[in-house]
């Protein structure tokens, strides 16, 4: 399954299946993009990051995706399992100034059993 | 080892009453950030330390919301008076200098009647 970011914020994924989740990032100066995962009634916890010097990352059943032609960013869960669902957020850095990061709107993924 | 704590995990008052919130970051993390997250919607910097420097408080609303970071260790973030548009959920995140990631507590659910 995939999403469209901000225009789908809801995924409904089978469990087994891969998923995607997309972001549309503002600033072209941003170097640095974290995903982070936040379960209901928790804080968000940090799954995996990039920089924008690369393209692409990989960590534990995750790929960062990253394409600064179009400002998007995607994360690619492999397998996914019930325990993944959760708001997903996207998150830049810009390279200036304090360093601030901004935080996307999230993703709501639903694991289907 | 202990990750961010924060405290109390739960708050309600009556609107024009005061509040704090107490935050607890990871040992050794001298950078320390309050955010606050609406309902269905990422988390937004308030103000971010280094040390017990206020580094970006350009989000903080100075009127009604101070924070203090006395010893550059705990935090508190206080609201004096609190309005119902206030209700949200105030998260403190730590991270350290050798390091770009954040993270978080569980969170203060804030509610305002």
């Amino acid at each position: 399954g995939e999403s469209v970011g901000l225009h789908l914020p809801t995924l409904s994924v089978q469990e087994g299946d891969n998923s995607i989740i997309n972001c549309a990032y503002s600033n072209s100066a941003s170097d640095y993009f974290i995903w982070y995962k936040q379960e209901s009634g928790k804080g968000p916890q940090f799954i995996i990051d990039i920089r924008s010097n690369m393209d692409k990352r990989q960590g534990q059943r995750v790929t960062v995706l990253l394409n600064k032609t179009v400002k998007h960013l995607s994360l690619q869960i492999a397998a996914t399992q019930p325990g993944d669902s959760a708001v997903y957020f996207c998150a830049e850095r810009f390279s200036g100034g304090y360093q601030k990061v901004t935080f996307g709107i999230g993703t709501k993924l639903q694991v289907i059993p | 080892e202990a990750g961010v704590v924060q405290s109390p995990r739960y708050k309600i008052i009556e609107k024009k009453q005061p509040v704090a919130f107490w935050c607890n970051p990871i040992s050794g993390h001298n950078t320390l950030y309050w955010y606050l997250q609406n309902l269905g919607q990422g988390p937004e910097l308030l103000i971010r330390y280094e040390n017990e420097e206020a580094v970006d408080d350009s989000q903080l609303p100075k009127d009604r919301f101070s924070a203090e970071r006395l010893k550059g260790v705990d935090s508190t973030l206080k609201i004096q008076p609190a309005e119902l548009g206030d209700s949200a959920v105030y998260l403190c995140a730590s991270s350290s200098d050798n390091t770009d990631t954040q993270y978080f507590g569980p969170g203060t659910r804030l509610t305002v009647l």
